[in-house]
């Protein structure tokens, strides 16, 4: 059973500039979390989807925007990057949405804006 | 929304005592509240859960209590090693698998 994998590992933007990070779930998972962590914090609950469909949304801006595809696997895309936006972000899977399971996390992705 | 509270953002400990680390939340819908450990550089990585229809879950050195009435609930870990040491992180949600809201984080530090 393979875990949750992420990529890129690291990656350094431009403000104003576009960002895809993506996650695949680990195997026999149908619903993925993203979460982004800035440095000394807890991470913050971006979105969910379950089945690849959104299935819920924490506080953050529209530029902010989610993918899942029919294996399950996630893309986070943020638009016109901010400073504010250099974070670890974290993906976690778990089995199921509603069957009320644990998550998994995945590395990471270290996103520096500059 | 849910907020969740934490204490203290550090601690220290000599190898073999015992830490607890605190949380506060303020849903009281919240019904699932897991525990990571997260190493420097690493990922946030699962350790203890405990869901709202039990007061207490032991695993090993581990264990979680969980008051409901007043939404606090706490980690200990007993006999302390060198390998504990990293940021705790506890969290709170409507129901596992849904939205997290953590809490800052605990370093825990512990010397031998």
């Amino acid at each position: 059973e393979t875990g949750v994998t992420q990529s890129p590992t690291h990656l350094i933007k431009t403000r104003g500039q576009q960002v895809t990070l993506r996650c695949s779930s680990q195997s026999g998972h149908n619903t993925v979390s993203w979460y982004q962590q800035a440095l000394g914090q807890g991470p913050q609950f971006i979105f969910q989807y379950y089945r690849e469909e959104e299935n819920g949304r924490g506080n953050f801006p529209p530029r902010f925007s989610g993918l899942q595809f029919p294996n399950y696997s996630s893309e986070l895309n943020v638009n016109a990057l901010e400073l504010d936006d250099s974070a670890l972000y974290l993906c976690a899977s778990s089995p199921g949405a509603r069957e009320g399971y644990e998550q998994y996390f995945g590395p990471g992705t270290r996103l520096t804006v500059t | 929304g849910e907020n969740v509270e934490q204490h203290p953002s550090t601690l220290s400990v000599q190898e073999g005592d015992s830490a607890v680390i605190k949380c506060t939340y303020s849903d009281s819908a919240s019904n699932y509240f897991p525990w990571y450990k997260q190493e420097l550089g690493k990922r946030p990585q699962l350790i203890i859960d405990i869901r709202s229809n039990v007061g207490e879950k032991k695993d090993q050195r581990i264990a979680v209590t969980l008051n409901k009435t007043a939404k606090h609930f706490s980690l200990h870990i007993t006999e302390t090693q060198p390998e504990d040491s990293a940021v705790y992180f506890c969290a709170a949600s409507k129901q596992a698998g849904t939205a997290l809201i953590f809490g800052k984080g605990t370093t825990l530090s512990v010397s031998s």
